[in-house]
């Protein structure tokens, strides 16, 4: 299994203002996203962040609004950038693929962002 | 689109009862089932996790069933306990080496003392 943390693990922003998620996994993994969970709701796809290389992302969301980064197997960036209060949600970075795996993804703790 | 349903959305019952959850999916092509436990404002831990070869998967008081050919999930947990009280989610994996899933909104489960 990989252990995923994340920092900060909450924030309340202002709107307008753009803040940096961190990702780190304590085993390498081959890939990496990037999910948002909005009040009330389940889970979405933001990105695949990918090593080295710009990330892939999914219908409804553009690298200008969440650029991210992974310079290496264990560790990825978000920046949910210009925010309103629709952006407050819980961000949440999963990982899988590391050796031995057996397809099974796991989840960092979240952060979870209040912009006003 | 994949898409993946849980229901019921909320679920209360007292200690001790047994608890059923229920997912259903819609592409047949599934290559994994993966159930999640989320605790309020917190992320997700990972419970089980049925390969599409396979029919079920057992942790302690967990057990997950898988029928491809009707496109059901099934989360058993044997005499629930408070501490079970939770958000419960599904989610499908698409393909090989992909790792990407499909969520289900989740079953919240209150376990009455």
């Amino acid at each position: 299994s990989a252990v995923i943390s994340q920092k900060p693990s909450r924030d309340i922003c202002q709107r307008g203002t753009s803040l940096t998620i961190q990702c780190q996994v304590d085993s390498q993994v081959t890939m990496m996203f990037w999910y948002r969970q909005q009040p009330g709701q389940s889970l979405t796809l933001i990105a695949t962040a990918n090593q080295g290389s710009e990330a892939t992302y999914e219908s409804g969301f553009v690298i200008d609004k969440f650029p991210i980064s992974r310079p290496n197997l264990t560790f990825s960036t978000l920046t949910v950038s210009n925010m309103s209060p629709e952006d407050s949600s819980i961000y949440l970075c999963s990982g899988g693929g590391g050796g031995g795996s057996t397809g099974e993804l796991f989840f960092g703790e979240g952060s979870r962002l209040t912009v006003l | 689109k994949q898409e993946v349903t849980q229901i019921p959305a909320a679920l209360s019952v007292p200690e001790g009862e047994n608890l059923v959850l229920n997912c259903s999916f819609t592409d047949s092509a599934i290559y994994n089932l993966q159930w999640f436990r989320q605790d309020p404002g917190k992320g997700l831990t990972s419970l089980l996790l049925i390969q599409s070869s396979q029919r079920e998967q057992t942790s302690g008081r967990l057990n997950a069933s898988l029928d491809k050919s009707s496109g059901r999930s099934t989360l058993y947990i044997a005499a629930s306990q408070p501490g079970d009280s939770a958000t419960y989610l599904c989610a499908q994996g698409w393909a090989f080496n992909d790792y990407k899933l499909s969520f289900g909104a989740g079953t919240t489960v209150t376990v009455r003392a």
